[in-house]
């Protein structure tokens, strides 16, 4: 079945530094991937997704590009923020309409 | 728009209590889903439902029963907590068009079983 693996943590930056999160996947043909975030004491909510090959997700300056030759989804982004700080979450389907998700990464972003 | 709401927020239980949780999408969505998230864990899925009536298990269900009489709502019961079950809950919804499945999150629930 489908399965995804995510950079482990903790990842602590300063602010206006450069982020990478790794997410590699392994997958039947090319489902859509997600990668989801969750602030402190919040539920998860989705950051951003890219629906097929190739395709690039962007929100709230987080780009992540879908890599089928590298079978990868990293998570950018150029200039970090305090108010980044949170756990991301790497996800593609798994099972009909379930998601498997990665382990999350941790981020802290300093002052 | 709610979006995905979650009852209680927060409860304490003793060993062997039982209890449901609750959760509720306004979003006309036919797939729901119950997770639990343990430190170091990440996400582990309980039960599902593919629609009203509904209900199939996940990774993790002992312990653990669901129903889902109406489509919008979707309970999680315990019935002889253990502390093992000390977690944070969340329930998610997702409308499962086309290819996509993205899922909307409820803000949780954290259960402590002592």
């Amino acid at each position: 079945g489908n399965s995804v693996t995510q950079m482990e943590g903790p990842v602590t930056l300063s602010e206006e530094a450069f982020l990478t999160i790794n997410c590699t996947y392994t997958a039947t043909g090319y489902p859509s991937l997600f990668w989801y975030v969750q602030y402190p004491g919040e539920g998860l909510q989705l950051l951003l997704k890219a629906t097929k090959a190739d395709d690039k997700g962007s929100n709230k300056g987080f780009e992540a590009t879908y890599r089928k030759e590298t079978t990868s989804f990293h998570l950018e982004k150029g200039s970090v923020q305090v108010s980044d700080s949170a756990v991301y979450f790497c996800a593609l389907p798994f099972s009909g309409s379930r998601l498997t998700f990665g382990e999350g990464t941790q981020l802290t972003v300093n002052p | 728009n709610a979006g995905v709401t979650q009852t209680p927020k927060f409860r304490v239980l003793k060993t062997g209590q039982s209890m449901t949780l609750l959760c509720a999408q306004d979003m006309n969505h036919e797939y729901m889903y119950w997770y639990r998230q343990d430190p170091g864990m990440g996400l582990r899925l309980i039960h599902y439902s593919v629609g009203e009536g509904t209900t199939a298990k996940g990774e993790v269900p002992d312990g653990y029963n669901v129903s889902r009489l109406k489509k919008q709502n979707f309970l999680l019961g315990l019935e002889s907590a253990a502390p093992s079950q000390t977690s944070v809950y969340f329930c998610a919804s997702t409308g499962g068009t086309g290819r996509s499945y993205e899922q909307y999150f409820g803000p949780g629930t954290r259960l402590t079983v002592t």
